[in-house]
């Protein structure tokens, strides 16, 4: 199993443009979920989701969206670019809603100039 | 509003030498205690998960135990290859499973 992947690995935006970061998992895990990391302020959850077709919001959302059309994939995208979201972000999952522990990918780290 | 407040920030120790990292929280129904390990570069990696006051368990040089209001890391004559950032999270009662992270201890141990 090649765990949760995450794509790319670094990335360069310019203010304003857009982009989706990738994650796929290979564990058939229903929950789902993506993290940004900043220095200082540990993981916030950005959204989440307990299985295809279903989102919710997590505690930074705003300037994210997210959909889940299948149990592997979980994109996140930037609608339009901000320096405020730099950072680095990890997308993990779990094996469903309940107390189980959350496997992370290596993460994606985004600079916005 | 849920918090998780870790310390200290940051702690050195040499080879051999124990310590405890300490996770204090906030939560309404505690559903689960989470500690994480992460590596520079990498995404967290779970070590523990806890669920009730008195509980403990154990991994290498490595015990979590729970209070009600709080968890420690202890680290039992640590080695160089321990030296990484050690998260702490909670799960609070209900709903899907959104963990609130603290901030992290970035542990060092020297040769």
């Amino acid at each position: 199993n090649a765990g949760v992947t995450q794509t790319p690995k670094f990335q360069v935006l310019k203010t304003g443009q857009s982009m989706t970061l990738q994650c796929a998992q290979d564990m058939n895990h229903e929950y789902m979920s993506w993290y940004r990391q900043d220095p200082g302020m540990g993981l916030r959850l950005i959204h989440y989701s307990v299985g295809a077709g279903i989102t919710d919001q997590g505690e930074v959302p705003n300037g994210y969206n997210v959909s889940r059309s299948t149990t592997e994939d979980f994109p996140l995208r930037l609608l339009s670019a901000a320096p405020s979201q730099t950072s680095v972000y990890f997308c993990a999952s779990s094996y469903d809603r309940g107390s189980y522990e959350q496997y992370f990918g290596p993460g994606t780290r985004l600079t916005v100039t | 509003e849920d918090q998780v407040t870790q310390s200290p920030e940051a702690l050195r120790l040499q080879e051999g030498e124990s310590s405890s990292l300490n996770c204090s929280y906030t939560v309404s129904g505690l559903r689960g205690l989470f500690w994480y390990r992460q590596d520079p570069g990498k995404g967290p990696e779970f070590l523990f998960t806890l669920y009730s006051a008195g509980e403990e368990k154990e991994k290498e040089r490595l015990k979590a135990t729970l209070t009600k209001k709080e968890s420690f890391l202890h680290i039992t004559a640590p080695k160089p290859e321990d030296s990484a950032t050690y998260l702490c999270a909670v799960q609070e009662g209900q709903g899907a499973q959104k963990l609130v992270f603290g901030q992290g201890t970035r542990l060092t141990i020297n040769p």
